[in-house]
């Protein structure tokens, strides 16, 4: 079984500064990482997700984050947080090579001061 | 190119009675998934269609079943509704090249209200 935890509810950073959300996993089989974002009232975007190879892993918008199998840490990082990062963040996983039951972690609401 | 569309937006009911919530996938997906998320909490997995049957379920009681047509869309159809179904539904579409599935993309969800 997998699951996922992330740690710390709210984070605030001031514009500009590091972006640091950071996610836990746990998986019995090796696992896909995903991370995703939700603006209010709206679903879930994929922002990246980590399946195999390179363990530094780019996404949209200068997200990025690095799978590290000794930690089964996943976190996401960005180097200057913009207004628009004000969001919720979401952690998944699931088994490898078969994405049908995909766990989320409790999500990390964002704020960005200006 | 549409993504996942789910329909309705938003949903009022009360205690007892029956929804149906409905969801397109993406062009050239063929897989539906359903979560369910309450608010302040991530999605909770509720059921996977294929090929017209349910794949794989989560731990959700029968009271929540749900049906997939021919053209890949689904509905997600929930019995004797409680208060605590109250939630945020997300439908979620992929493309299955084998036993498993590829990357989920999700709709704007429905928000039920059951009052």
């Amino acid at each position: 079984a997998q699951s996922v935890t992330q740690l710390g509810s709210h984070v605030s950073v001031s514009e500009g500064a590091l972006v640091l959300l950071r996610c836990n996993y746990s998986s019995s089989v090796p696992p896909y990482l995903f991370w995703y974002v939700q603006y209010p009232n709206q679903g879930l975007q994929l922002l990246l997700k980590y399946t195999t190879g390179a363990t530094l892993v780019k996404g949209i918008n200068g997200f990025e984050a690095e799978f590290k199998k000794s930690e089964t840490s996943f976190h996401l990082t960005k180097p200057s947080a913009h207004m628009s990062d004000a969001a919720e963040y979401f952690c998944a996983v699931s088994p490898a090579y078969n994405n049908n039951d995909m766990r989320f972690g409790a999500g990390t609401r964002l704020t960005v001061k200006p | 190119d549409a993504g996942v569309t789910q329909s309705p937006t938003h949903l009022i009911k009360t205690r007892g009675q029956q929804v149906t919530l409905r969801c397109s996938p993406k062009s050239g997906h063929d897989t539906v998934s359903w979560y369910q998320q309450a608010l302040g909490q991530g999605p909770q997995f509720i059921f996977q269609y294929y090929e017209e049957e349910e794949r794989q379920r989560g731990n959700f009681p029968d009271r929540f079943s749900g049906h997939q047509f021919p053209n890949y869309s689904s509905e997600l159809n929930v019995n004797a509704l409680l208060l605590g179904d109250s939630a945020l539904y997300l439908c979620a579409s992929s493309f299955s090249p084998g036993q498993g599935t590829d990357t989920q993309y999700f709709g704007p969800g429905t928000r039920l209200t059951v009052l």
